[in-house]
């Protein structure tokens, strides 16, 4: 079974902090994709970010970066100097079994920045 | 380039009646996926198209809910009779063809429905 579980239901940090989202992931698969999507307020998914099973390399993006261990089955996200902009609700993903396109969301970890 | 169009953004409607949302996914997309999102169970995908052919509806909660793409430009989602429990934001998202599996999906800014 394909699982996804972000653990952190709500998060709140005074701006400038910094903040790490957790994402631990199950899967049988060898191959699969991590995704993270932010929703603001104002509703919509926007997507930040791929990765797929055979690149564990960090990655950052400004003051987003991600953290992606096979060991552990983790993908956590921190974003450095959090700004208020930054409220949303987070949500890690997991592509499904084979190549259906299916996305199993973790339950979502709702961040809250404080000025 | 637009993203993926829905309407109506916001539905209110009694217990018992039809209700259809619409979706217009972005153009060149060969997938097309419905999800619901509620406080309860979170995001759940519904059903699936591939180049208009529903690939997976085991999601879709039961009969009540159907969907149909009819051509590559649009799809939509039926309720019928609704119930106060499909009070939901349904989000509509699209996928081009993938390469190597990447499942990259583009969200619409969803339909948010109460059924009193």
């Amino acid at each position: 079974a394909q699982k996804v579980t972000q653990a952190q239901t709500e998060i709140s940090v005074v701006e400038k902090e910094d903040v790490t989202l957790d994402c631990v992931y199950e899967t049988r698969d060898t191959t699969y994709y991590l995704f993270w999507y932010k929703q603001p307020p104002s509703g919509e998914l926007v997507f930040l970010i791929r990765r797929n099973s055979f690149d564990e390399q960090n990655e950052i993006s400004g003051r987003y970066s991600w953290n992606f261990q096979k060991s552990t089955s983790s993908f956590n996200f921190t974003i450095t100097a959090s700004q208020v902009v930054d409220s949303a609700v987070y949500f890690c993903a997991l592509s499904g079994s084979g190549n259906t396109g299916k996305l199993i969301f973790g339950q979502g970890t709702t961040l809250q920045v404080k000025p | 380039d637009a993203g993926v169009i829905q309407s109506p953004r916001h539905e209110v409607t009694e217990m018992g009646q039809e209700v259809t949302l619409r979706c217009k996914p972005i153009s060149g997309h060969d997938y097309l996926f419905w999800y619901r999102q509620t406080m309860m169970r979170g995001l759940e995908l519904l059903i699936y198209f591939n180049n208009n052919v529903p690939i997976d509806d085991s999601g879709m909660p039961e009969d009540r809910f159907s969907a149909k793409m009819p051509n590559a430009s649009f799809s939509t989602l039926k309720i019928q009779p609704s119930e106060p429990r499909d009070s939901a934001v349904y989000f509509c998202a699209s996928s081009p063809t993938r390469q190597l599996s990447s499942y990259e999906q583009y969200f619409g800014p969803g339909t948010r429905l109460t059924v009193t």
